[in-house]
């Protein structure tokens, strides 16, 4: 299957600091990539929809200006967290949903990252 | 709004048996259907999907699962259980929609932790 590349895998970081998490289609291209935050023993909670070449779409109750997302290129979105805060710790999980052939409408997903703020 | 139940929180089962992991769910329209498999501190891997055709889908590892309209449900299913098999199952719906703009937004179920033993 396709691969999706998720980085970093851990981060560990100061309250009041900004993160930023990379999420890479390797091996298509992705016009469109999710960003999901799961909690210990829960399922994942979708946060945004992020799209090449425009704004991202919010989940309700997901601040826009807390999470920012850029999806600058086909293959690359970045999630940005900004001024952390220890609830913000949580797994982050990227999605990349391919455009076409037998793959079409599967999305495909990075690894996770696991942030935890101090 | 689309919703996806998985009644059980944990499944045990012998290597060897037969599995099988449930999930139901809720929809207008026609859904798209997956289930994706979780290991710890992992991202998902997709398993299998439904969107039309035969109602017996084979995806990866051995695995199976049957679409079944009239109950809506969309049950996992193996053969022959491998220690290996243990980890965190997850269904997901999805409606179709424009490839843009969030369309294919995926809803997850709470998830299935299957314990293989010996």
């Amino acid at each position: 299957g396709a691969v999706v590349s998720q980085h970093p895998s851990r981060v560990i970081c100061k309250s009041g600091t900004s993160v930023k998490i990379e999420c890479r289609s390797l091996d298509f291209q992705a016009t469109t990539m999710f960003w999901y935050r799961q909690f210990p023993k829960q399922s994942l909670m979708l946060m945004a929809t992020s799209n090449e070449g425009s704004k991202a779409t919010y989940e309700q109750g997901v601040e826009k200006d807390k999470f920012l997302i850029n999806h600058a290129s086909l293959t690359l979105s970045t999630l940005t967290v900004t001024s952390a805060h220890p609830e913000d710790s949580s797994f982050y999980i990227c999605s990349a949903r391919d455009q076409g052939g037998p793959a079409k409408n599967i999305q495909y997903f990075g690894a996770g990252t696991r942030l935890s703020v101090l | 709004a689309q919703s996806v139940a998985q009644p059980e929180d944990q499944v045990n089962v012998a290597e060897g048996n037969p599995l099988t992991v449930k999930c139901t769910y809720s929809v207008s329209g026609n859904p798209y259907l997956f289930w994706y498999v979780q290991y710890p501190n992992r991202g998902l891997q997709f398993l299998l999907k439904y969107i039309t055709g035969d109602n017996l889908v084979k995806g990866s590892y051995g695995f199976e699962a049957e679409f079944n309209k009239s109950q809506t449900s969309f049950h996992l299913k193996k053969p022959s259980a491998l220690v290996s098999d243990s980890a965190l199952y997850f269904c997901a719906v999805s409606l179709p929609g424009r490839l843009t703009g969030g369309g294919n937004k995926l809803t997850f179920g709470t998830g299935t932790q299957l314990k293989v033993e010996l």
